[in-house]
């Protein structure tokens, strides 16, 4: 079975970078797409991005002078880089696992990232 | 960006149906999906491509609509389904999802 965890830092002090890991167990990274969505305080839902089974990637336009997306295949981890936080940033940071880039079955779950001095 | 308008609450007894619904900005053919997200867990797939039953998922959610018009359905609501639903279009870019519609029961 899939399982997914998020790892990183929890706080985070404005301007500086968030970095996250995502570990997935029971299936291979090589395969299907991953994702990081994330939820802000008052239940609002942002899509943040994806990487591919090639590696390629997609992010939400609304973020891309700040995100990256990548991964190392041989630990089985992707990660996510967001440069420039500020306190807007903080929310709950899932990653999930998409067969088909559209809509996601398998999520881990989730890691509070605060952003604040 | 495509908004997707939820209703923000609704409140069934058990035993009885209850329809939510998502309405897009603009069309997004049948690419929206459903999920289910309880306090401190991760969201859970429901429905996906607007009427398919996930894996795993009871057949008493069930989904329909296309273009801009999508409705989960709950029948019969079960103490279990309290929760909070969000809709997600993957047509559009970029993917955006609902603002969720909190179940309770009575």
């Amino acid at each position: 079975e899939v399982q997914l965890q998020e790892s990183g830092p929890g706080l985070v002090k404005p301007s500086q970078s968030l970095s996250l890991t995502c570990s997935v167990t029971g299936y291979s990274i090589t395969s299907n797409y991953w994702g990081w969505i994330r939820k802000f305080p008052g239940n609002k839902m942002e899509w943040m991005g994806y990487i591919s089974y090639s590696g390629s990637t997609s992010y939400n336009p609304s973020l891309k002078s700040r995100i990256s997306i990548t991964r190392d295949t041989s630990k089985n981890q992707f990660f996510l880089q967001l440069n420039s936080v500020t306190t807007e940033d903080t929310a709950t940071y899932y990653c999930a696992r998409s067969a088909n880039s559209d809509w996601f079955a398998y999520w881990g779950q989730g890691t509070l990232v605060t952003v604040s001095s | 960006d495509t908004v997707l308008t939820q209703s923000p609450a609704l409140a069934v007894s058990p035993g009885e149906r209850v329809s939510i619904s998502c309405r897009a900005s603009e069309g997004v053919n049948s690419y929206m999906h459903w999920y289910q997200q309880k306090p401190g867990q991760q969201p859970k797939l429901l429905i996906y491509k607007a009427s398919n039953l996930a894996s795993g998922v009871p057949a008493r959610f069930s989904g329909s609509g296309s273009g801009t018009d999508f409705t989960l359905t709950i029948d019969p609501v079960e103490a279990d389904d309290t929760a909070t639903y969000f809709c997600q279009q993957s047509w559009n870019d970029p993917y955006t999802f609902g603002a969720g519609t909190k179940l309770e029961l009575k």
